[in-house]
């Protein structure tokens, strides 16, 4: 079955203790990102990758780090973990890097408490 | 930065009803893409319409594209209680890559039975 794989799917963590969110597709996607969703403001984009080793900030990268060795994985970093980096968060990929020309597939979300 | 801005934020309507939802955006597009978000899940995608088409049907639902105006709309017809959820648009701007793209903040839909 076609499918984004997060994991975990919830994470209560204590504030700079550094955690890695994992994000996998095994649609052989060249695309992958990252985004969070808050309340009233929606989903914001945080990296983006168009292929493997090359990844570019989005709109809110302050605090993440991300990283794509294989063409299937997309981890999301947060090495110092703050309170307003509560959120939920999605892993999404798809085909094509041309211009929005397919859909994205979207992870079942990871819903991060940091206390 | 917010690209696409979905109108009405909520939308309640009663079972078999039409809903409409609406899209406005900023810069020039290539196309625009509309998805789907059950509760707290991850979301799906549900239509795609090029920059070069005014219309497009899929099922019940129809998506209207109108470059001018930088708008478009999703109409559902016969709306069924499993339709409630949020729908976001999304656009990548042109001359941008799969990577920019730019959700609204979303309707929030609830069709009560």
């Amino acid at each position: 079955e076609a499918q984004v794989t997060q994991n975990p799917r919830y994470l209560i963590t204590v504030t700079g203790k550094k955690l890695t969110v994992t994000c996998s597709q095994n649609m052989n996607h060249e695309y992958m990102s990252w985004y969070r969703q808050d309340p009233g403001l929606g989903l914001r984009q945080i990296y983006y990758s168009m292929n493997v080793e090359v990844t570019d900030k989005g709109d809110v990268p302050e605090g993440y780090k991300v990283s794509r060795k294989e063409k299937r994985n997309f981890p999301l970093i947060l090495e110092s973990p703050s309170p307003n980096q509560t959120s939920l968060y999605f892993c999404a990929s798809s085909w094509s890097w041309e211009q929005g020309e397919t859909e994205a597939f979207f992870g079942q979300g990871t819903r991060l408490t940091v206390v | 930065s917010q690209q696409g801005e979905e109108d009405p934020q909520a939308l309640s309507i009663q079972e078999g009803e039409n809903a409409t939802m609406n899209c406005s955006y900023k810069t020039s597009i290539n196309n625009l893409q509309w998805y789907r978000q059950n509760s707290g899940r991850g979301l799906v995608h549900l239509i795609l319409i090029r920059s070069n088409e005014r219309e497009k049907h899929s099922g019940r639902l129809r998506v209207t594209l109108d470059t001018s105006k930088k708008s478009s709309s999703l109409l559902i017809t016969a709306s069924r209680a499993a339709d409630t959820a949020s729908y976001f648009c999304a656009t990548v701007r042109l001359g941008g890559s799969q990577g920019n793209l730019i959700f609204g903040k979303g309707t929030k839909l609830s069709v009560k039975p």
